[in-house]
């Protein structure tokens, strides 16, 4: 099925370690975001690429770092992982890079607890 | 500073009708967007609205009006599997999306 793949879907993490979250995608779209949500906020950009190769910063950038080697994969990592960063993970793409008008499609979301 | 506004939570009955309004203020405007999200899975898009005037899209009609800064969603013949967050998201002008934070819509038989 196509679409946006994240894993892992869910993850308990104690404050200070490492971890990577990753999303595949097989629409060969140009852009790719990762966002943050948590309740009672609306969805928070944390970073982005328009295209392979790049990526910028969003929002909410601190603690969180990515890389876009390849059109289809994005993964995004916590250095070191505090409790704030406990939240829903999203990923998305949308074949209108830089426009930003482009429908955004979601993967199903990673939810992570930092402990 | 920029700010998306949405009522927090609405309920309404089945068949019945309902609006969900969203008001904003940015710098600029390219665009808004409304996306559904159930609970526990990710958003999908409903509509995108970038000039005045109402989208009719099957039960689900998205208006907007740029002088006022403002949209609704309506939503007709109201079913249960309606129940969810609706999101309102507008495009500035450096084409970066502002997310409000959702209206969760709670449908009652």
């Amino acid at each position: 099925i196509a679409g946006i793949t994240q894993a892992p879907t869910s993850q308990i993490l104690a404050a200070g370690r490492r971890m990577t979250l990753r999303c595949t995608q097989d629409m060969r779209h140009n852009a790719m975001y990762w966002y943050r949500q948590d309740l009672g906020l609306g969805l928070r950009l944390i970073h982005y690429s328009n295209t392979a190769g790049t990526t910028g910063k969003g929002e909410v950038p601190d603690g969180y770092s990515v890389s876009r080697a390849n059109t289809d994969d994005f993964p995004l990592t916590l250095a070191s992982a505090v409790p704030s960063q406990t939240s829903v993970y999203f990923c998305a793409s949308s074949d209108a890079s830089g426009s930003g008008t482009g429908e955004l499609f979601f993967g199903e979301g990673s939810r992570l607890t930092v402990l | 500073g920029q700010n998306i506004d949405q009522p927090t939570e609405m309920t309404a009955t089945e068949g019945a009708i309902v609006q969900i309004n969203c008001t904003y203020q940015t710098s600029g405007f390219n665009g808004l967007f409304w996306y559904q999200q159930h609970a526990g899975e990710a958003p999908t898009f409903l509509s995108y609205n970038v000039l005045d005037g109402l989208e009719e899209k099957g039960r689900f009609s998205s208006f907007l009006s740029r002088s006022k800064g403002y949209s609704y969603l309506l939503l007709k013949e109201l079913q249960m599997k309606d129940s969810a967050s609706y999101l309102c998201a507008v495009v500035d002008s450096n084409y970066q999306l502002i997310w409000g934070a959702g209206t969760k819509l709670i449908i009652k038989p």
